[in-house]
């Protein structure tokens, strides 16, 4: 059963600083990883799609990877602002599991 | 302007009442999706659906029921055989059913309160 871990579970970073978001998952079989953000009471929103073929994906200042043999994705925020405070889930699709398995998110705080 | 929109924003419902949340999308989607969300759990999927007129149970589909009759609404009800109800509730659509993996397009979400 695939199984996906977001740790820490909050973190708080000053205005302005690079920051790494980590997650892993059990299975390497997977199709892709994706990477949502979710403001509080607010639906989710895709960030970045990473197929397996793919090492990494960049829009912005977001940049994901993806070592799918070791399980584990990151997400680069550089140069942080105020309003990328929000919750970051990642989720996995999975072969022969037709469902997206999220992660429980890290709760990113950017103080200004 | 395309997108999912989900109504009620905030619903309360008594104990013993059958409550339907709404889910509408003019992204021309083929693909429908309900999860579950609750504080420190990951999302969790009730049902699915990949085209009009069929639809599967996902992991914790117990106590709730769908319909898929038209391409654009995927309405979800919650019963009162569903034990523990009070969730935030997410409807989500990705464009190509035989191919649920692309990317899923969330709305804004349903708050269930059960008093």
């Amino acid at each position: 059963k695939q199984e996906v871990t977001q740790i820490p579970a909050a973190l708080s970073v000053p205005e302005g600083e690079n920051l790494v978001l980590n997650c892993s998952f059990t299975d390497s079989a997977i199709y892709n990883l994706q990477w949502f953000r979710q403001d509080p009471g607010k639906g989710l929103t895709s960030l970045l799609l990473i197929q397996s073929s793919q090492r990494e994906q960049t829009s912005g200042r977001l940049n994901a990877s993806l070592d799918k043999s070791s399980g584990r994705s990151t997400l680069y925020i550089a140069a942080s602002q105020p309003g990328d405070s929000a919750t970051y889930l990642c989720a996995v699709y999975a072969f022969g599991n037709e469902k997206l398995t999220f992660g429980t998110g890290t709760r990113l705080t950017i103080i200004p | 302007d395309g997108g999912i929109t989900q109504s009620p924003k905030y619903l309360f419902r008594k104990e013993g009442q059958n409550v339907t949340l709404s889910c509408e999308q003019n992204l021309n989607h083929d693909a429908m999706y309900w999860y579950r969300q609750d504080p420190g759990q990951g999302l969790r999927l009730i049902y699915y659906s990949q085209i009009v007129n069929d639809f599967q149970k996902g992991d914790i589909a117990e106590g709730y029921s769908v319909s898929r009759e038209k391409k654009e609404s995927f309405p979800l009800t919650v019963t009162s055989a569903q034990k523990n109800p009070t969730a935030f509730y997410l409807c989500a659509s990705s464009m190509d059913g035989a191919r649920a993996r692309d990317t899923q397009y969330f709305g804004p979400g349903t708050r269930l309160t059960v008093l």
